[in-house]
């Protein structure tokens, strides 16, 4: 059974960090691209970021371009996303989710349970 | 303001069919696959069908979708109560470099 476990949400001030992480299993973690997408409260969804399988692909929003930064690490079975210089528009339940493809330009067929992160003073 | 094109809102009652448009441009849907999901209140999106009109094994075929030039349309047909859902189409964006969604569709089962 495919599960992504999503952590490292929280309540962090404008301008600070967070790290999410995202633990695979249930397939072949390193034959599958990998993919963040956040919805805010009671909006839609908005891709975030996305990653190759061996990392030589990666590809950001314009939204968080330049802040945000995506990695995984193969022998972990684990997805990651760097978030710094925080702003309230960030504020977002931050899903996980497995490509279905080994590239990044593909659809989603598993998805996390969500991780909130909270952008507030 | 979402690259692809949802209706808001569709509305049927149980055991009628409903469509869902989806509607881009060759930069995104008119070149790339489509995928759709669906995402019951209070939960994570599910994938309901991809590769334009592909359905994962656990899907009922109830459920089905099509693709032509710039649009698609996802179809969900003999309506459940248990349908009521938000419905997300997304795809590549080639000009963008980045996967783009359309804001949803409500489906309410009347």
């Amino acid at each position: 059974e495919v599960q992504l476990v999503g952590s490292g949400g929280g309540l962090v001030q404008p301008g600070r960090s967070l790290r999410l992480s995202c633990a695979a299993s249930g397939f072949t973690f390193d034959d599958y691209a990998m993919h963040w997408v956040r919805q805010a409260p009671g909006k839609g969804l908005e891709w975030v970021s996305g990653i190759s399988w061996n990392s030589g692909d990666i590809d950001y929003a314009d939204s968080v371009k330049g802040r945000f930064t995506i990695s995984r690490d193969n022998a972990k079975n684990s997805l990651y996303l760097q978030m710094n210089s925080l702003r309230a528009e960030d504020t977002a339940l931050y899903y996980c989710a497995k490509a279905d493809k080994l590239g990044i330009g593909s659809g989603f067929d598993y998805w996390g349970q969500g991780t909130l992160v909270t952008v507030s003073s | 303001q979402s690259v692809l094109t949802q209706p808001p809102s569709v509305s049927a009652a149980p055991g009628q069919k409903v469509t869902i448009s989806c509607s881009g441009s060759s930069s995104n849907i008119g070149n790339n696959y489509v995928s759709w999901y669906q995402q019951l209140p209070g939960t994570a999106p599910k994938l309901l069908i991809y590769d334009n009109n592909r359905r994962p094994s656990r899907i009922p075929d109830r459920f089905s979708a099509s693709k032509s030039g710039t649009s698609a349309t996802l179809g969900i047909t003999g309506l459940q109560t248990g349908d009521e859902a938000d419905y997300y189409c997304g795809t590549w964006d080639t000009s963008l470099s980045a996967v783009v969604f359309g804001g949803g569709t409500k489906l309410t089962v009347l």
